[in-house]
């Protein structure tokens, strides 16, 4: 059975780097990795995605290696604010079943 | 512009019972996937619907059924209600499909509660 796993949780201080892995073992070859964070009581917001390689956006890296059986979402520089959990989705099998790994609970500390 | 929206934000059903939950996608967004969030867990995809034809289905019962309307909005609804079902329901809408893309747009949710 595929599965999407990340690590539970993660604590960091303002200011550094966090990089969180996903791993995927079932990725649909055609689709993208996409990252999101949700804070508590809304829904996810889309942070970023990517084939493969890396891409880069205003606010986070995406590192995704050649068999793309996982991905690392990189946060620069991390503020109190980023204290969220951060979910990889992918398309599995065919490309017709989204599954999100089970977040990653990031604590930003002082 | 506005978001994602859905109604109800909370509701209480009985077990047994029929729930419909609405959403209304982006403005020129097509599709429309539902996705069911028990507290402390990953959302889990329960339907992906684009032209008002269904395009990915999770593993959920039958139970859960979904359309979505020549306006794009879509309804899910869900039958014969357990206590298991009491979740935080998840609209999200995108411009479309089949691109490789999973770039969604979230509402707020639907709390359902069972009782």
């Amino acid at each position: 059975l595929a599965k999407t796993t990340q690590p539970i949780s993660m604590d960091s201080y303002e200011g550094q780097e966090v990089n969180i892995t996903c791993s995927h073992n079932n990725i649909a070859t055609n689709d993208y990795i996409t990252w999101y964070q949700q804070f508590p009581s809304q829904g996810p917001r889309f942070i970023i995605q990517g084939y493969k390689t890396k891409v880069t956006n205003e606010v986070a890296s995406l590192f995704i290696p050649a068999d793309r059986k996982s991905s690392t979402l990189s946060l620069p520089r991390v503020s109190l604010s980023d204290t969220a959990v951060y979910y990889c989705l992918v398309a599995e099998g065919a490309g017709n079943m989204l599954t999100f790994g089970g977040g990653t609970r990031l604590m930003v500390k002082p | 512009d506005a978001g994602v929206t859905q109604s109800p934000t909370h509701l209480i059903k009985t077990r047994g019972q029929q729930v419909t939950l609405r959403c209304s996608p982006i403005s020129g967004h097509k599709s429309v996937s539902w996705y069911q969030q028990v507290l402390g867990q990953g959302p889990q995809f329960i339907f992906q619907y684009y032209e008002k034809e269904e395009r990915g289905r999770g593993n959920f019962p039958d139970r859960f059924s979904a359309r979505q309307f020549p306006n794009y909005s879509s309804e899910l609804n869900v039958n014969a209600l357990l206590l298991g079902d009491s979740a935080l329901y998840l609209c999200a809408s995108s411009h479309g499909v089949g691109d490789g893309s999973y770039e969604q747009y979230f509402g707020p949710g639907t709390r359902l509660t069972v009782t």
